[in-house]
């Protein structure tokens, strides 16, 4: 079974332009979740969805931040304009329902590094 | 909201015993142990969904105090594998949301 599948893996942009980042989750999971990690702020929880609707979107640090989930089988998080602080691992994660057996655990995709310069 | 992970870094010769704690101010519905090695994804150890549940993977087990709202993450006869940077998630009791919020992390470097 394939796990959470993000794209690209790695990014470098310049300054000023737009940046949209890719999650595939794993298959009838209903939760998808964007965090960032720094260094500097750990692993932050920026939003997440549940069957496709944004639940909680406190995290998402700028209106230069969004994020999208047209369906359940896709998300994006874009940032335009990027910014140098913007540089990090963004992973993409998702979860089962309550009901299934594995319903609390949340898997992490690799994550896309992105470098904003 | 952060639970508190301590120590921030350990250093063990292999085979020594490890253990990691996680606090948080408000009482909990579930604690999630995270092991995440340089350059990937932080990788699911274990959850701990009731007060006082422990929960054991291979060497490596966990306890859950509900009452002091702590969690323990042991590691036992450490292997070199182990070395990484552990990370206890937290989701509060009666949230009505799913929030899994991260704490800033223990290294663990296991030395031969």
């Amino acid at each position: 079974d394939a796990g959470v599948i993000q794209s690209p893996r790695h990014e470098v942009t310049e300054m000023g332009q737009e940046v949209t980042l890719r999650c595939k989750p794993i298959s009838g999971h209903d939760y998808l979740f964007w965090y960032r990690q720094t260094m500097m702020r750990g692993l932050e929880l920026l939003i997440y969805f549940n069957n496709n609707v944004p639940i909680d979107d406190s995290g998402m640090p700028e209106d230069r931040f969004s994020a999208k989930m047209p369906n359940a089988s896709f998300s994006t998080l874009k940032i335009q304009p990027s910014e140098p602080r913007d540089s990090a691992v963004y992973f993409c994660a998702s979860r089962a329902g309550q009901g299934s057996p594995s319903g609390n655990t949340i898997y992490f995709g690799e994550g896309s590094w992105l470098t904003v310069v | 909201q952060q639970p508190v992970q301590s120590p921030q870094a350990v250093i063990l010769r292999e085979g020594e015993d490890a253990v990691i704690n996680c606090s948080s101010s408000k009482a909990l519905y579930s604690v999630h142990w995270y092991r995440q090695k340089h350059g990937e994804a932080p990788v699911f150890l274990m959850i701990l969904l009731k007060g006082g549940e422990q929960k054991g993977h291979d060497k490596i087990s966990a306890s859950f105090n509900e009452k002091k709202q702590q969690s323990s993450l042991y590691l036992t006869a450490s292997q070199l594998s182990y070395s990484g940077t552990y990370f206890c998630g937290t989701v509060p009791w009666m949230d009505s949301s799913y929030k899994l919020i991260f704490g800033s992390g223990t290294r663990l470097l296991v030395r031969p």
